[in-house]
């Protein structure tokens, strides 16, 4: 079964544009969490997805925003980036039918801002 | 969630067994113990998980005290790829806490 995978895997932006990332959960995995992963503060929850609906959210503001569509891939967009939005954004799925519920990581992407 | 507290580095001789300590005092009876690691610059890697007994895979062995105020983590045979950050991570189980809480785990450096 094909892991987690995660589009593009590099990026480059300058301040003040906007991104998106795309994430595709392994098949049959029904919830998609996004992460952001810096030197400073480490491994942070953003939000996460389930049946195309936001389910649960982090301290992060409403630049960050994501969707979730009908075939369990998800999409997250940042907006007016900033120089701190140079992270790495890891997805993770799960099959949100288990207890409990393991996630399972994507490679990321590594966004860079200018 | 529980709050976990692990060393921030230990070394490992290869092909000797690595034990990676975790201490999750505060854990409650619900509460999961999860171990993942992340090699450099990498998503990361689901290893094991467990409540209250000890687990095995194919990757490592879970043990978790009889109180599970804490756990060890026993990779039995540790080669220079598992150089890695190692993240104990402890969680309610799935569904609407789906959410996992990272703190700043132990860097295993496995030396030749």
């Amino acid at each position: 079964k094909a892991g987690v995978t995660q589009t593009p895997r590099y990026l480059i932006k300058t301040r003040g544009q906007q991104v998106t990332l795309s994430c595709s959960p392994i098949s049959g995995h029904r919830s998609v969490s996004w992460y952001q992963q810096t030197p400073g503060q480490g491994l942070q929850f953003l939000f996460e997805y389930f049946s195309e609906t936001q389910r649960n959210k982090g301290n992060f503001p409403g630049r960050f925003s994501g969707r979730q569509f009908s075939n369990s891939r998800s999409e997250m967009n940042v907006s007016t980036l900033e120089l701190g939005d140079s992270a790495l954004y890891l997805c993770a799925s799960s099959l949100d039918s288990s207890v409990p519920d393991t996630q399972y990581f994507g490679p990321g992407t590594r966004l860079t801002v200018l | 969630d529980a709050k976990t507290t692990q060393p921030p580095s230990m070394d490992c001789a290869e092909g000797r067994a690595a034990n990676l300590p975790c201490n999750h005092s505060t854990i409650s009876g619900n509460e999961y113990v999860y171990w993942y690691r992340q090699i450099h610059s990498q998503g990361p890697q689901y290893i094991i998980h467990g409540l209250k007994n000890n687990e095995t895979n194919e990757m490592a062995s879970l043990i978790i005290t009889e109180d599970r105020k804490s756990s060890t983590l026993i990779l039995p045979h540790a080669t220079l790829r598992d150089t890695a950050v190692y993240y104990c991570i402890v969680r309610r189980p799935g569904g609407a806490t789906n959410k996992l809480i990272f703190g700043t785990g132990t860097l295993l450096a496995v030396q030749p």
